[in-house]
């Protein structure tokens, strides 16, 4: 699988969007970019996932670039609930050996100030 | 719907003893992971099934842990015997069977402390 990089760390003013960047040079053709997060004490929540097209849905939208080797996941209003750990990760293809397995790495910390 | 269920959500057991712990996942999710949470860091996949098979196991270390997923529901993971470096959030995910359904949905884990 493809491996991403991340920023440690992020701030975001409440209200604002929070732009979350994620490199992920080898990605492979029919490898997926998915997006998670977790809130301290809970486990990691899906937010949205992308191969080629951007995504929207009702808590994010998801920029691929066209050559596919990074993208941002953009919280259009960030609000305090907000703050977490959100994880960046590149799938197997499907039929793949790691089909259907996520590998996690640091994420980036997501902190919502008031 | 009702999410993934974890039990217990806390356990403090000192070192060289067992401990177990359940997961009872979405209704209908065929595949069913275990990850293990060590503070500071992401989770990481220590088994994987597919109904009550095996997929991936290959990070699961077989001499003290174990796991078993029967009638391809329920799910147990035992450590026997327990080490101090085992203390971590031990997280349960199920996800539905598809090509392109790769999300998982995780339970809120169970904090283990070994003392």
């Amino acid at each position: 699988d493809a491996k991403t990089t991340q920023p440690t760390s992020m701030d975001c003013a409440e209200g604002r969007a929070a732009n979350l960047p994620c490199n992920h040079s080898t990605i492979s053709g029919n490898e997926y970019v998915y997006w998670y997060r977790q809130i301290h004490s809970q486990g990691p929540q899906y937010i949205i996932h992308g191969l080629k097209n951007n995504e929207t849905n009702e808590m994010a939208s998801l920029i691929i670039t066209e050559d596919r080797k990074s993208s941002t996941l953009i919280l259009p209003h960030a609000t305090l609930r907000d703050t977490a750990v959100y994880y960046c990760i590149v799938t197997g293809r499907a039929g793949g050996t790691s089909y259907g397995k996520l590998t996690f790495g640091q994420g980036t910390i997501l902190t919502v100030h008031p | 719907e009702a999410g993934v269920a974890q039990s217990p959500r806390y356990k403090i057991i000192e070192k060289r003893q067992s401990v177990a712990f359940w997961c009872n996942p979405i209704s209908g999710h065929a595949t069913l992971y275990w990850y293990q949470q060590i503070l500071g860091q992401g989770p990481k996949l220590l088994i994987q099934f597919q109904n009550n098979g095996v997929v991936d196991d290959s990070q699961l270390p077989k001499d003290r842990f174990s796991a078993e997923r029967l009638k391809g529901v329920d799910s147990t993971l035992k450590i026997q015997p327990a080490k101090l470096e085992d203390s971590a959030v031990y997280l349960c995910a199920s996800s539905p069977l598809g090509l392109t359904r790769y999300e998982q949905y995780f339970g809120p884990g169970t904090r283990l402390t070994v003392t």
